[in-house]
């Protein structure tokens, strides 16, 4: 069965810092999609990112970075130089298997912390 | 604003009864999907349709239903509620019929309070 860990809880940093948000992910499939959702206070799940699983190429969008590695199954999101607009909630997530039928699993969430 | 409605925003009743809730979708999207987020559970699927049909089914209770109209909005129905269903309800839509494979487009949720 497909399983998202996010190990780290709460991470708290000072702005400016730079964090790592690790996600490693199991699956039997070999086809899938990785993704990065963020959850402000407001509430609303925010879409970040899409990943398929032939695709390992790092991903650059403006201060943030996803590093997707599959042998070692992971696929971790850092924030460069963070501000306080990053504090939220951020969920990575699974789909498998693909196709119409495919559905959506989410880790545990890690709420990220950035004091000015 | 990704587009999603959802209503109500909050709802709150008591152990035993049933409530819906209604979602419409992002103009041009096929597929609805429904999760529940509560604390002890996280974020859970519960299902999806596509176009009027159901496609995937997740962690549903046999309790909650749902359906999508000919206009594409969708409604869940919770029934015989229990103080662990209390939990904050999402709707998502994607315009595809790929499934959980598309990006979805979260809705702000409904806040259900069963007392």
């Amino acid at each position: 069965a497909q399983k998202v860990t996010q190990a780290q809880t709460e991470i708290s940093v000072v702005e400016k810092e730079d964090v790592t948000l690790d996600c490693v992910y199991e699956t039997r499939d070999t086809t899938y999609y990785l993704f990065w959702y963020k959850q402000p206070p407001s509430g609303e799940l925010v879409f970040l990112i899409r990943r398929n699983s032939f695709d390992e190429q790092n991903e650059i969008s403006g201060r943030y970075s996803w590093n997707f590695q599959k042998s070692t199954s992971s696929f971790n999101f850092t924030i460069t130089a963070s501000q306080v607009v990053d504090s939220a909630v951020y969920f990575c997530a699974l789909s498998e298997p693909t196709g119409a039928n495919s559905k959506l699993t989410f880790g545990k969430g890690i709420t990220l912390s950035v004091r000015p | 604003d990704s587009g999603v409605t959802q209503t109500p925003k909050h709802l709150i009743t008591a152990t035993g009864q049933r409530v819906t809730l209604r979602c419409s979708p992002r103009s041009g999207d096929l597929s609805v999907y429904w999760y529940q987020q509560s604390l002890d559970q996280g974020l859970q699927f519960l299902i999806q349709y596509y176009n009027g049909e159901e496609r995937a089914k997740g962690n549903i209770l046999e309790r909650f239903s749902a359906q999508q109209f000919p206009d594409l909005h969708s409604e869940l129905n919770l029934s015989s509620l229990e103080l662990g269903d209390s939990a904050l309800y999402f709707c998502a839509s994607s315009v595809g019929s790929q499934g959980a494979n598309d990006e979805q487009f979260f809705g702000p949720g409904t806040r259900l309070t069963v007392l």
